[in-house]
Formats: structure tokens, sequence, C-alpha cells
């Protein structure tokens, strides 16, 4: 079945970086984009960017540009999101999520289990 | 960029139930609208996808509908496990925006 495994929970510092993998299986990586989606504690969700797999083309919401970098390593299907110059308004459980538009982000299905980011000094 | 609103904020039904929520975009998003259900502490799961159709596995008492700026999403009979939040999300035009979210509880 299709899975998108994410990696442990982060703590980190103001000005710090951190990075979260995605390692996926079940279906053809290339095939599909993968999208990165956040959510602080008790709010909503907010789309951070996507990545078009098969050639690593990307798009980032306005807010995070130049501060985030997708990556996607398809020779072990693993995505890859790494948020840089982290405050602590940057605390939040992180998804990734296999997206179903190849060329452009459409919808997000199945969903990472979430990686918990936390910034405090 | 384009907003979202959901309303209600949160509700409580009874099991049995029919519930609504509607979402209203900002501007025309012709059909491209998709329904989250996301339980505390986990992940969200995708239910509908370009406003009405349903994803594979999902309860057809679960459905949607809509076009343009304004969009539905109904249970038709509340269940149990049911309770949960909604979000409606567009993806017309990048970037990609979610509604707030309507927490639904059992009465």
């Amino acid at each position: 079945q299709v899975q998108l495994v994410q990696s442990g929970p982060e703590v980190k510092k103001p000005g710090a970086s951190v990075k979260v993998s995605c390692e996926t299986s079940g279906y053809s990586f290339t095939s599909y984009g993968i999208s990165w989606v956040r959510q602080a504690p008790g709010q909503g969700l907010e789309w951070m960017g996507w990545i078009r797999t098969y050639n690593s083309d990307t798009e980032y919401a306005q807010r995070f540009r130049g501060r985030v970098t997708m990556t996607a390593d398809t020779s072990t299907n693993t995505a890859y999101m790494e948020l840089r110059s982290l405050i602590c308004n940057d605390t939040a459980v992180y998804y990734c999520a296999r997206d179903e538009g190849g060329d452009y982000p459409k919808w997000f299905d199945p969903w990472g289990q979430g990686t918990q980011v936390t910034v405090s000094s | 960029d384009i907003q979202m609103t959901q309303s209600p904020s949160s509700l409580s039904a009874s099991v049995g139930d029919r519930v609504t929520i509607t979402c209203q975009a900002s501007q025309d998003i012709s059909y491209s609208l998709n329904w989250y259900q996301q339980k505390p502490g986990k992940a969200p799961k995708l239910l509908i996808f370009d406003a009405s159709t349903l994803e594979t596995g999902v309860p057809s008492r679960f459905s949607g509908s809509g076009s343009g700026t304004d969009f539905t999403f109904t249970i038709i009979s509340l269940q149990p496990e049911d309770i949960a939040t909604y979000y409606c999300q567009q993806y017309d035009d990048l970037p990609i925006t979610f509604g707030p979210g309507t927490k639904v509880n059992i009465k």
C-alpha cells in the first residue's frame, strides 16, 4: 500500500535549520508530486510548497521563499524539506503528502504521519 | 492569494443528523476544491476532490457540491466516527490555500 513515513521529532534553537525527510513506498515516486503542509499548535493547515519529483521543479508559498528548500531523491524515493532561520512561530507539525498533481499541485493523499518541529531557546 | 472561508467554525449534531458545511472562495475557482477530514492527533485524510468526487474507500454518506465561489460539504447521517475537523482547500491558483476548518462534535 502507499505509505509516506517521516523522520522523527526535532527540537531546534532560533536561527537554526531543520531538515525533514519523507520516505515513500508503494507507488511510482516520479508519477506524483510531493507537497509539504504545516500545522501550528491548535491552528489550521498551511501549504508550504510542492516539488515535481521527476525533475525537482518546485513551487514555494511566497512567505517561505528564501527560507525553504524542497528536494527529491529518486534513488531512494524520499523527499526532503529544509527550513532555515527558524523562529519560534515555526513550531508546528510538518506533513508531507503525495500530491495528485504530477505537474501542478492539486490534492493530497495520503499524508505522512507528521513531524513535530519545536523551536525554542 | 485566494482566501477560503468556512461556516460554521464548529457545530454539534446528533448521531444520524444531516450535517452541512459551507466553504466560500474569494474568487471563482471553478471546481478546484477539495475536502479533508482531520481527527485529533492524526494527519488529514482526503475525502472529496474536484468539488464532488468521492475518494476511493470513503463512505457514501459524505458528499460535496458547488462550483465557482460557493461549495457545500454534507454528511448525510452523522456517525460517531465522523467527529473531526473538516477543511476545504482550493488549487485553482497558487499558493494552495485551506479554509480555517469546521469542528464537528456529537451532541
